[in-house]
């Protein structure tokens, strides 16, 4: 049970250059959630979706973009890198976002690097 | 808006000593909360989590947390460390809001382990 996946793993970018990360889920899961990661800020939501063909944006959302085409994955783009997209990224998913009491499960992150 | 608070960004204590980390939350209703633990290069895994009920919750790898709503406060303790355990700790509130359930978390809590 490989839980939820993230490719690639790590990646270098120069700036102005695009990218997409990919999640992957095999819980069947409805919910799912990209955060970045940064030093000293915890996590912070960037985009979501509570199901297949939908998006949300979340905390930080400006200068990437989401599309969640299967129900098992959840794509984030970034169509122009900046210096300040350099971040750990983390993706997540759950069950039941109705609920207050809504456990995430983690994918291991992507390291990204735009020079 | 829930916010969440762990104002000791390190922390570090010999193996065989007791642990508490500190978290302290904002929200208006009754909180959901969760906390976390990051290995080095992993993601993120769910140490335990408090719905409701008995206000003491015991988690995985021998941790437990206390839910106290009159200092707004969840604290993670364990009573004898291993050095296994160093790793960053986040604190999280998950709450329903207009757009559905949204998890905040902290800026985390670096734990380090001396031998």
């Amino acid at each position: 049970n490989a839980g939820v996946t993230q490719t690639p793993k790590f990646r270098v970018l120069k700036t102005g250059q695009s990218m997409t990360l990919l999640c992957a889920q095999d819980m069947n899961h409805e919910y799912m959630y990209w955060y970045r990661q940064d030093p000293g800020m915890g996590l912070r939501l960037i985009h979501y979706s509570v199901g297949e063909g939908t998006t949300a944006k979340g905390e930080v959302p400006d200068g990437y973009n989401v599309s969640r085409l299967k129900k098992q994955n959840f794509l984030l783009g970034l169509e122009s890198a900046a210096p300040s997209q350099t971040s750990v990224y983390f993706c997540a998913s759950s069950q039941d976002q109705r609920s207050g009491a809504n456990v995430l499960t983690f994918g291991a992150g992507s390291r990204l690097t735009v020079l | 808006a829930q916010s969440v608070t762990q104002p000791d960004i390190h922390i570090t204590v010999s193996e065989g000593a007791s642990l508490e980390l500190r978290c302290n939350y904002s929200y208006g209703a009754t909180p959901y909360l969760f906390w976390y633990v990051q290995s080095p290069g992993q993601g993120l895994q769910l140490l335990l989590k408090y719905f409701s009920g008995d206000t003491l919750v015991q988690g995985i790898k021998g941790f437990e947390a206390e839910f106290k709503r009159s200092q707004s406060s969840f604290n993670l303790r364990k009573p004898s460390v291993h050095w296994s355990d160093a790793a960053e700790y986040f604190c999280a509130v998950g709450a329903l809001t207009g757009g559905g359930n949204k998890l905040t978390f902290g800026t985390g809590t670096q734990l380090k382990v001396e031998l």
